[in-house]
């Protein structure tokens, strides 16, 4: 069963970068597409960008180019890097596998079928 | 971006009985291949979401059959035929047919 871990509740300083890293078990982390996903009470969820092991990549333009995801395939994980942040980025933070389905010919990837247990990030100074 | 709005934004409901939550998107996600992206997902207390229902209809793996989707379009449907007491959460739809990939604000199911 893929599984998703990220690392415990983390503080952050203004102006700072918000590193946070994703391992993937059960699963090679070369297959699929991957996403970061953030949930905060004033603006609920909120997709940040995806990544694909080849390099591929793709941002929410919200984030003003903040965001930077990466992989290292070697340790079957993903990492986000979030620069400069305020009191606006404090969430929680959620990694997340898509799908690939088949389907008629087409295979589906816009969805996320395994997410992580998230983890609670606050800027504070 | 395409704006997802869901209703309503909290739902009681009575065990063994049906419910209904709409969502309504400000493009139309009908792709060219003929299938409509849109997934819905449930959030249940204290837990990550998990996806119930992709491409508008399909069920995910594992997920009841008495969840339905359904609609075309711009106009979307989510439906439990009968409601049990571990469907409380907050249901939330999601578009996927283009980045970035947008969120409606949720509804919260209740009993």
């Amino acid at each position: 069963q893929v599984q998703l871990q990220e690392p415990g509740p983390g503080l952050v300083k203004p102006s700072e970068t918000l590193s946070l890293t994703c391992a993937v078990s059960a699963a090679s982390i070369s297959t699929y597409y991957w996403s970061w996903v953030r949930q905060s009470p004033g603006k609920g969820l909120e997709w940040i960008g995806y990544m694909f092991y080849s390099g591929i990549t793709k941002y929410n333009p919200s984030l003003r180019s903040r965001a930077i995801i990466s992989v290292d395939t070697s340790r079957n994980e993903f990492s986000l890097r979030l620069r400069s942040v305020t009191a606006a980025d404090t969430a929680v933070y959620y990694c997340a596998k898509h799908s690939r389905l088949n389907f008629e010919g087409n295979t589906y990837e816009e969805a996320f079928d395994i997410w992580g247990q998230g983890t609670k990030v606050t800027v504070t100074s | 971006d395409i704006v997802m709005t869901q209703s309503p934004l909290s739902l009681p409901v009575t065990p063994g009985e049906p419910a209904s939550i709409s969502c309504r998107s400000s493009e139309s996600l009908l792709h060219r291949n003929g299938y409509n992206y849109l997934n819905w997902y449930l959030q249940k207390p204290g837990q990550s979401p998990q996806l119930l229902i992709y491409l508008r209809s399909n069920r995910a793996s594992g997920v009841p059959d008495r969840f339905s989707g359904s609609g075309s379009g711009t106009y979307f449907t989510l439906q439990i035929s009968r409601v049990e007491a571990e469907d409380v959460g907050v249901y939330y739809c999601m578009q996927g047919l283009q980045t970035p990939y947008t969120f409606g604000q949720g509804t919260k199911l209740e009993i």
